[in-house]
C-alpha cells in the first residue's frame, strides 16, 4: 500500500516556465488537497477537491490550477512559475469528512 | 474566521522530562482537532485527533492531548521525552461548519536534549 505518492520530489524551474505536480493515492479516498509549506507560515491550502469532479480554491490559489483527473489523481499546475512559488508542496487525502489526512512526501520546488 | 495558533516556534526539553506543545484554535461550529508530526524532508504524519467524547486523547508514540473547550486549547503532551521525538509539530482544526478545509498552525519545532 503506497499511500499518497507525489512526483517529482525535487524540481528547479526558471521564471515563466510551467510544470505540473502529480499526486496519486491508492486508498480510495474521496477528498484530496494541495498545500504549500513555507518557513514560519505552516501549511497553506492552495486547492482542494472534496470529491471526484469537484475542485475549490483554498487560501492561496493565485498562480495555480488543479485537475481532479479521477478519484486517484489530483494534479497541480503552475502555468508561469514565479520565485514566490518557491516552496515545498504537499498533497494529502482523507477518506471521509472527519478523518485525519494522509500526506505525500512532498515536492521541493525552486523557481529561479 | 478560522485559525490555529501555536504560540511557541521552538520548544526545548531535556530527555526524560515531560513535554508540552501548545495549541489554541478558533473555529465555526464544533471543533475537530488533530496533531501531526513532521520529520526532516518528510511529509506530515498523523499523531492523534479529538472528534468527540473524552477530553483526553491518546495517540501514537506515547503522545496524548487534552481538549479544553472553555480555553479553546488542544495541547500536545508526553510524560517522558525521547531524543527521537525531536521534530516539527503541527496542530490542525476543522469545524462542523467549515466545510472540507483543515486549518493548520505555523508549527512548533521540538528539540529534545540528551
Amino acid at each position: 500500500n503506497a499511500g499518497v505518492t507525489q512526483t517529482p520530489k525535487f524540481q528547479v524551474l526558471k521564471t515563466g516556465q510551467s510544470m505540473t505536480l502529480q499526486c496519486a493515492q491508492d486508498m480510495n479516498h474521496n477528498s484530496m488537497y494541495w498545500y504549500r509549506q513555507d518557513p514560519g507560515m505552516g501549511l497553506r491550502l492552495i486547492y482542494y477537491s472534496a470529491s471526484e469532479g469537484t475542485t475549490d480554491k483554498g487560501e492561496v490559489p493565485n498562480g495555480y490550477n488543479v485537475s481532479r483527473l479521477n478519484k486517484r489523481e489530483f494534479s497541480l499546475r503552475l502555468e508561469s512559475a514565479a520565485p514566490s512559488q518557491t516552496s515545498v508542496y504537499f498533497c494529502a487525502s482523507i477518506p471521509r469528512w472527519i478523518a485525519e489526512a494522509f500526506f505525500g512526501q512532498g515536492t521541493r520546488l525552486t523557481v529561479v | 474566521a478560522q485559525s490555529v495558533a501555536q504560540p511557541e516556534d521552538q520548544v526545548n526539553v531535556a530527555e526524560g522530562n515531560p513535554l508540552t506543545v501548545k495549541c489554541t484554535y478558533s473555529v465555526s461550529g464544533n471543533p475537530y482537532l488533530f496533531w501531526y508530526v513532521q520529520y526532516p524532508n518528510r511529509g506530515l504524519q498523523f499523531l492523534l485527533k479529538y472528534i468527540t467524547g473524552d477530553n483526553l486523547v491518546k495517540g501514537s508514540y506515547g503522545f496524548e492531548a487534552e481538549f479544553n473547550k472553555s480555553q479553546t486549547s488542544f495541547h500536545l503532551k508526553k510524560p517522558s521525552a525521547l531524543v527521537s521525538d525531536s521534530a516539527l509539530y503541527f496542530c490542525a482544526v476543522r469545524g462542523s461548519n467549515t466545510g472540507n478545509q483543515f486549518y493548520f498552525g505555523t508549527g512548533t519545532s521540538l528539540t529534545v536534549i540528551p
